[in-house]
């Protein structure tokens, strides 16, 4: 079974400046994917970045970039230059690609609060 | 602008009462998932389906069952709603595996509350 742990329930980060928020995984899969989606208080989830099991180098999107250390199962979320509107719940997940659906598991969530 | 639109967005029901949840999706994906999101527990998968009248159990299914008779519908029912089921649910859908980054797209989110 999958599992996805973020052990960061809630982190604080002043404007400007960068924030790892740490996500941790367990698969006996060899092929999956990982994800990293923002949850503001308005409620949708927005699909920030992605990361193959097989890629070699670490995503990246705008001031997003995913830490991806394969051999210590972390798939951490790095982002640059914070702006209040980063204030967010941010959920890690990992996706199945080797079944019918590729169900995703997801882990409990990091609250971000970016301070101005 | 592609989209997955779920029916309520704010629910209150009694105890012992039937529920209806739809999700309906606009970009022709096969799989389609209902997760439901506590505080401190993240998002549990309750059911999903990879196809048209299939559906598989997730980790929670427990007093729930679904249905998905068209590709671009997947409703969620509580059978007899009990407060504990007092969530918000979150409907998504996706593409197969491998086709490309496969990430989820999400529905607004259906808050119940059962009294």
């Amino acid at each position: 079974a999958q599992k996805i742990t973020q052990t960061q329930p809630g982190m604080f980060v002043q404007e400007k400046e960068a924030v790892t928020l740490d996500c941790t995984y367990d698969t006996s899969d060899p092929s999956y994917g990982l994800f990293w989606y923002k949850q503001p208080s308005s409620g949708e989830m927005i699909f920030l970045i992605y990361q193959g099991s097989y890629d070699q180098q670490n995503a990246t999107e705008g001031r997003y970039s995913l830490n991806f250390q394969k051999a210590r199962k972390s798939a951490n979320l790095v982002i640059s230059a914070s702006q209040l509107g980063d204030s967010a719940m941010y959920f890690c997940a990992m996706r199945e690609v080797n079944t019918n659906a590729g169900k995703s598991t997801f882990g409990d969530g990091t609250t971000l609060t970016v301070k101005p | 602008d592609v989209k997955v639109t779920q029916s309520s967005r704010y629910l209150v029901k009694r105890t012992g009462e039937k529920v209806f949840l739809e999700c309906v999706q606009d970009m022709d994906h096969e799989n389609m998932f209902w997760y439901r999101q506590d505080p401190g527990l993240g998002l549990r998968l309750i059911y999903f389906s990879y196809d048209v009248k299939m559906k598989e159990k997730g980790d929670i299914p427990e007093g729930y069952s679904v249905s998905r008779e068209k590709k671009e519908r997947f409703s969620l029912i509580l059978e007899s709603a009990s407060t504990n089921q007092t969530s918000m649910y979150l409907c998504a859908s996706t593409t197969t595996p491998g086709r490309d980054t496969g990430e989820l797209f999400f529905g607004e989110g259906s808050r119940l509350t059962v009294l």
